[in-house]
C-alpha cells in the first residue's frame, strides 16, 4: 500500500523568504510523485512531478522538488515566496505498476505568506 | 484546449431531488475521475473511468451514479443525498499512463439541504 505524509498542516513564511513544504511517502515500488496547488474555491493544479530520471524537478511558478529515495522524501521548495503563493499544497503518490489511477493525496499544507 | 470544465459551479439540492453534475474535456484523455473534497481535507477518489468504462468504484453509496457517455464527457447523477454529502466535487482527467498527472476542473460546490 502507498501513503503520503505531509509534515505541518500550516506553514507561515515572510514574503521573500524560502518556502519549504515537506512530504514523505511510503511505496513498495518506485512511485510517481506529484505536488498540486489549490487556491480557494478552485480545483487542483499540477505544480510538478517526478516519474523517472533526474531527481531534481522544476515546476511552474518557480517551485522545485527533489526526489530522495534514501529518505523517501519529495520536499517542495521555492527560493523566494510571493504573496500569490498563499494556497493549499498537496503532495501525491501513485503506483505506475497498477496503472496509477489510485493517486493518494497527502492531508495538505496551508501556506501563509506574510507581507 | 487544456481545461476540464465542470457545470454547474454551485448546486443546492434537497434530499429528495435528482440532479446531475457534468464534466467535459477535449484533451484526448482516456481516463476520467470523480473526487469528493470536504473542507480542509484532501480529495477522496470516488470513481475512475478508463476508455469510457468504469474501472474503479471506491465503495461509493449508490445514491451517486456515474456515467461516461463518450470520451469527452463524464456525469455524476445524484439522488436522495444526505446533508453530509455536501462537499466540493472535482472532476479530473489524465492520460492512461498518468505520468503527466491529472488536470482538474474547478469543481461543483454541492450543498444538500
Amino acid at each position: 500500500a502507498q501513503s503520503v505524509t505531509q509534515l505541518g498542516s500550516h506553514v507561515s513564511v515572510s514574503e521573500g523568504a524560502l518556502v519549504l513544504l515537506r512530504c514523505n511517502y511510503s511505496s513498495s515500488v518506485p512511485p510517481y510523485l506529484f505536488w498540486y496547488v489549490q487556491y480557494p474555491n478552485q480545483g487542483l493544479q499540477l505544480l510538478l512531478k517526478y516519474t523517472t530520471g533526474a531527481t531534481l524537478v522544476k515546476g511552474i511558478n518557480g517551485f522545485e522538488a527533489e526526489f530522495k529515495k534514501s529518505e523517501t522524501s519529495f520536499h517542495l521548495t521555492k527560493p523566494s515566496a510571493h504573496m500569490s503563493d498563499a494556497a493549499e499544497y498537496f503532495c501525491a503518490v501513485s503506483n505506475p505498476n497498477t496503472g496509477g489511477f489510485k493517486t493518494i493525496f497527502g492531508a495538505g499544507t496551508r501556506l501563509f505568506v506574510k507581507a | 484546449d487544456t481545461e476540464v470544465t465542470q457545470t454547474p459551479k454551485h448546486l443546492v439540492m434537497g434530499m429528495t431531488n435528482k440532479k446531475s453534475l457534468k464534466c467535459e474535456q477535449h484533451m484526448g484523455h482516456r481516463a476520467m475521475y470523480w473526487y469528493k473534497q470536504k473542507a480542509k481535507k484532501p480529495p477522496e477518489l470516488m470513481f475512475v473511468y478508463s476508455y469510457e468504462k468504469l474501472s474503479i468504484n471506491e465503495s461509493v453509496p449508490s445514491r451517486f451514479s456515474p456515467e461516461c457517455p463518450n470520451s469527452s464527457l463524464l456525469n455524476l447523477h445524484l439522488h436522495a443525498l444526505q446533508p453530509e454529502d455536501s462537499a466540493l466535487y472535482l472532476c479530473a482527467s489524465s492520460q492512461l499512463t498518468v505520468d503527466y498527472g491529472y488536470t482538474f476542473g474547478s469543481g461543483t460546490r454541492l450543498t444538500v439541504v
